[in-house]
């Protein structure tokens, strides 16, 4: 699987929209790019993902650039809740068995 | 309920005692997994696992032992546990690929204190 890179921390105002970056440059054709987030104490939760086009769903948008060297994470307007740890994976379809990779993601702070 | 289910929620052991962490999940999805997370590492993959009788090793499978006789079910034994064991500990379902991946949904954890 690609490695992604990620900022440790970001902070971001309740209301406000919430762009998260994740650089993946050496992602391969194939690779899917999917975005999980942890709430503290709890097991983390699907996001959204997507290939080549940009991705939109109730939680979140997903924008991938053209080369597919990075992509962005969008939550339109935070809330408290979205106070979390956001991961970016670029996981790799097989058609058989499939893994995911954590890295240590990003600690988005929402703040009033 | 339908979903992704862990037991115990809260376990202490002692150095030396075997002890099994359970996953049960009610969607029939084909693939299962095992994580640990530790502070400073994130989440790793211990072990997964495509279908009932097909499991593969991931990046940290030493120390412990998976079955999947059942494609509902996969638990992970501690055989010997040792205090690098204390971890938090999530299982994953995923539906078979069908042409298009899915996400992943994870069960609520196992914290595991071996003393």
């Amino acid at each position: 699987d690609a490695k992604t890179t990620q900022p440790t921390s970001m902070d971001c105002a309740e209301g406000r929209a919430a762009n998260l970056p994740c650089n993946h440059s050496t992602i391969s054709g194939n690779e899917y790019v999917y975005w999980y987030r942890q709430i503290h104490s709890q097991g983390p939760q699907y996001i959204i993902h997507g290939l080549k086009n940009n991705e939109t769903n109730e939680m979140a948008s997903l924008i991938i650039t053209e080369d597919r060297k990075s992509s962005t994470l969008i939550l339109p307007h935070a809330t408290l809740r979205d106070t979390a740890v956001y991961y970016c994976i670029v996981r790799f379809y097989t058609g058989t068995a499939s893994k995911l990779t954590f890295g240590t993601g990003t600690r988005l702070q929402v703040t009033l | 309920d339908a979903g992704i289910t862990q037991s115990p929620r809260y376990k202490i052991t002692e150095t030396g005692r075997q002890v099994t962490l359970m996953c049960h999940q009610t969607w029939s999805h084909s693939y299962m997994f095992w994580y640990r997370q530790d502070l400073g590492h994130g989440l790793r993959l211990i072990y997964y696992s495509a279908a009932a009788d097909i499991t593969d090793k991931g990046e940290v499978p030493d120390g412990y032992v998976v079955s999947r006789s059942k494609t509902e079910n996969f638990p992970l034994t501690l055989e010997s546990a040792t205090r690098s064991q204390t971890s938090v500990y999530f299982c994953a379902s995923s539906e078979s690929s069908t042409g298009r991946l899915y996400g992943y949904t994870f069960g609520s954890g196992t914290r595991l204190t071996v003393v």
